[in-house]
């Protein structure tokens, strides 16, 4: 069974900074995915950022870039430059490929963007 | 190209009701979830279709929650009798097939409020 765990209900960061939130996961299988999610209050999922198991280099996306370290099984994503828009809920999630790309999803972390 | 599709936004039913939820997923793709996602916590897989087929069901509560996709298309999830700890936003995804084809696409869900 897959677990995903996300251990900061709840994160301010002042508008422009960096922020890390974070996510650690627990599984047997040699071949996952990692996601990050962004739900905002309106309720949509908005898919930000994708790692492979077996990609070598760290996702980027824009201002998105995920911080994967396969040995101690975190997968954090680091959102720079923060603005007052990423206020929102974070979902960190596993894609388990043996069962047909279904996903895990943590408890999510709340940022919020301070002018 | 034209997102998930979900309706209604929003239903209010009082318990031991029954309600019905339709999706139509994005053309083309395959693979279709539906996602149970209670306040405050991440959305947990409730059923994944490929093609008009069920894939995983596992965590689908079959006494009183049934679900559909005639023709591989659009579906259709159903509770009945509903509980108050049914309330929560119901989320339809779709994906095309394969272990390639990673991103999941959700619709904007549809908040149940059962009293």
């Amino acid at each position: 069974a897959q677990k995903i765990t996300q251990t900061q209900p709840g994160m301010f960061v002042q508008e422009k900074e960096a922020v890390t939130l974070d996510c650690t996961y627990d599984t047997s299988d040699q071949s996952y995915g990692l996601f990050w999610y962004k739900q905002p209050s309106s309720g949509e999922m908005i898919f930000l950022i994708y790692q492979g198991s077996y990609d070598e280099q760290n996702a980027t996306e824009g201002r998105y870039s995920l911080n994967f370290q396969k040995a101690r099984k975190s997968a954090n994503l680091v959102i720079s430059a923060s603005q007052l828009g990423d206020s929102a809920m974070y979902f960190c999630a596993m894609r388990d490929i043996e069962a047909g790309n279904m996903l895990t999803f943590g408890g999510g972390t709340r940022l919020m963007v301070k002018p | 190209e034209a997102g998930v599709a979900q309706s209604p936004r929003y239903k209010i039913i009082e318990k031991r009701q029954s309600v019905a939820f339709w999706c139509n997923p994005i053309s083309g793709h395959a693979t279709l979830y539906w996602y149970q996602q209670i306040l405050g916590q991440g959305p947990k897989l409730l059923i994944q279709f490929q093609n008009n087929g069920v894939v995983d069901d596992s965590q689908l509560p079959k006494d009183r929650f049934s679900a559909e996709r005639l023709k591989g298309v659009d579906s259709t999830l159903k509770i009945q009798p509903a509980k108050l700890e049914d309330s929560a936003v119901y989320l339809c995804a779709s994906s095309l097939p394969g272990a390639d084809q990673y991103e999941q696409y959700f619709g904007p869900g549809t908040r149940l409020t059962v009293t």
